[in-house]
């Protein structure tokens, strides 16, 4: 099962919007509506903010959203934050019964 | 309040088997429909997803490694144990136990608790 495809990097100044995207395939992201993304401080464990596509924990800011389009999904970051700066991580379960994660990607609050 | 912790050993020799031990609390295994897994993450690296055993006993590996894992679970003691045999270098990383809850839509497809994790290296 190979990793979901996301941009090692992005980056965006406080108040504007970022999206990052995670492209599986169809046996992962393309088949169920079960991509989460979870963020990561270094030397800390991830923290769940997406679950199924788009619901969001309660706890979680309403300025995270995510969404899906064929096998690319997409996790939004509005009125960008100082505190949002982090790794990014999505995962899918797959039609294998695992699930698979995408490569991280490291958001820079400019 | 639901809290997990991982522990074991912190180095290994390459060759040998790894035993990592969950605790946990705030639910229990036995409940129908609770999961948990293991995932780890090398030092600057990405996050795999190894392994998950549900209130049930059912178990699931990851297809690459799925012959050096064993995943198992004591409800009385509140644990899940990891098994990972012929440990190399490439091993090395950072080991979280993690719950699975049921979801709205009845299936088990994300990780909403995690342990701290703890490093394992593998060196001789």
């Amino acid at each position: 099962q190979s990793a979901l495809t996301q941009p090692a990097s992005v980056s965006g100044s406080p108040g504007q919007s970022i999206t990052i995207s995670c492209t599986g395939t169809s046996s992962d992201v393309g088949r169920y509506n079960y991509v989460s993304w979870y963020q990561q401080y270094p030397g800390k464990a991830p923290k769940l903010m997406i679950s199924e596509v788009s619901n969001r924990p309660s706890g979680v800011s309403n300025r995270f959203s995510g969404s899906k389009s064929g096998n690319t999904a997409s996790l939004t970051i509005s009125g960008l934050q100082a505190e949002d700066e982090a790794d990014y991580y999505c995962s899918s379960y797959t039609s294998s019964s695992t699930w698979v994660f995408g490569g991280g990607t490291k958001l820079t609050v400019l | 309040q639901v809290t997990l912790r991982e522990s074991g050993p912190a180095l290994v020799k390459p060759t040998q088997t790894l035993t990592l031990t969950c605790t946990f609390s705030g639910f229990s295994l036995s409940t129908s429909g609770m999961c948990m897994s293991w995932i780890r993450q090398p030092p600057g690296k990405a996050l795999e997803w190894l392994a998950r055993i549900d209130w049930d006993d059912d178990k699931y590996y990851s297809t690459s490694l799925k012959t050096r894992l064993t995943i198992s679970k004591d409800t009385s003691k509140n644990q899940v144990v990891l098994t990972m045999t012929n440990m190399d270098p490439v091993d090395t990383a950072t080991y979280y136990c993690v719950r699975i809850p049921r979801s709205g839509s009845g299936s088990y497809t994300y990780f909403d608790y995690w342990g701290q994790g703890t490093l394992v290296t593998v060196s001789s």
